[in-house]
């Protein structure tokens, strides 16, 4: 299979913390991940593209402080949302391309749902 | 910004009918890629077709593309409540290294 797990599922935090989401690959090495956020009944925006060992790329209008990923392994990518406000809160879903088999297909996390209060 | 247009954006249909979708978009294309969403879940890939494909099938799924039109149509037959779900198209653009740009999505629901 290709399984991609998220951690945490849900996060409320307050304005001005950081929050630290994870997207793993269980049984796969992806070659990439990348990093969505989808507003409610809206298509996925493509945040930041992560490649292990390297700088994320981001996309135009996404600012690179604010959204701080790190690709430590193979298996492991993570989106730090720093000094979140109201505004951040959304459904933030990664995705990973698999290093071995890589047909192009992404496989996706089952998101986090990130509220900031 | 988003490649992919749909349409329509919702459809109702009863089980044991068809559901058709469409998907446009613009710029030269590596593949196309159908995804399916349950509501407040991670997406689903349901089939990919290269450009030198005209159609696909898997399953209860036909999907087409025609790259002179630049569109492509995900068709599920005898559809069942299950299949209640968003359905979106994705481009990986000829240049975009590997990065997907996905449509509106089109929302379906299946009534018993």
């Amino acid at each position: 299979g290709a399984v991609v797990s998220q951690h945490p599922s849900r996060v409320i935090c307050k304005s001005g913390t950081s929050v630290k989401i994870e997207c793993r690959s269980l049984d796969f090495q992806a070659t990439t991940m990348f990093w969505y956020r989808q507003f409610p009944k809206k298509s996925l925006m493509l945040m930041a593209t992560s490649n292990e060992g390297s700088k994320a790329t981001y996309e135009q209008g996404v600012e690179k402080d604010k959204f701080l990923i790190n690709h430590a392994s193979l298996t492991l990518s993570t989106l730090t949302v720093t000094s979140a406000h109201p505004e951040d809160s959304s459904f933030y879903i990664c995705s990973a391309r698999n290093r071995r088999l890589d047909r192009g297909e992404q496989y996706f996390g089952p998101g986090t749902r990130l509220t900031v209060t | 910004s988003q490649q992919g247009e749909e349409d329509p954006q919702a459809l109702s249909i009863q089980e044991g009918e068809n559901a058709t979708m469409n998907c446009s978009y613009k710029t030269s294309i590596n593949n196309l890629q159908w995804y399916r969403q349950n509501s407040g879940r991670g997406l689903v890939h349901l089939i990919l077709i290269r450009s030198n494909e005209r159609e696909k099938h898997s399953g209860r799924l036909r999907v087409t593309l025609d790259t002179s039109k630049k569109s492509s149509s995900l068709l599920i037959t005898a559809s069942r409540a299950a299949d209640t779900a968003s359905y979106f198209c994705a481009t990986d653009a000829a240049d975009s290294w590997g990065k997907l740009q996905f449509g509106a999505g089109t929302q379906v629901v299946v009534t018993p």
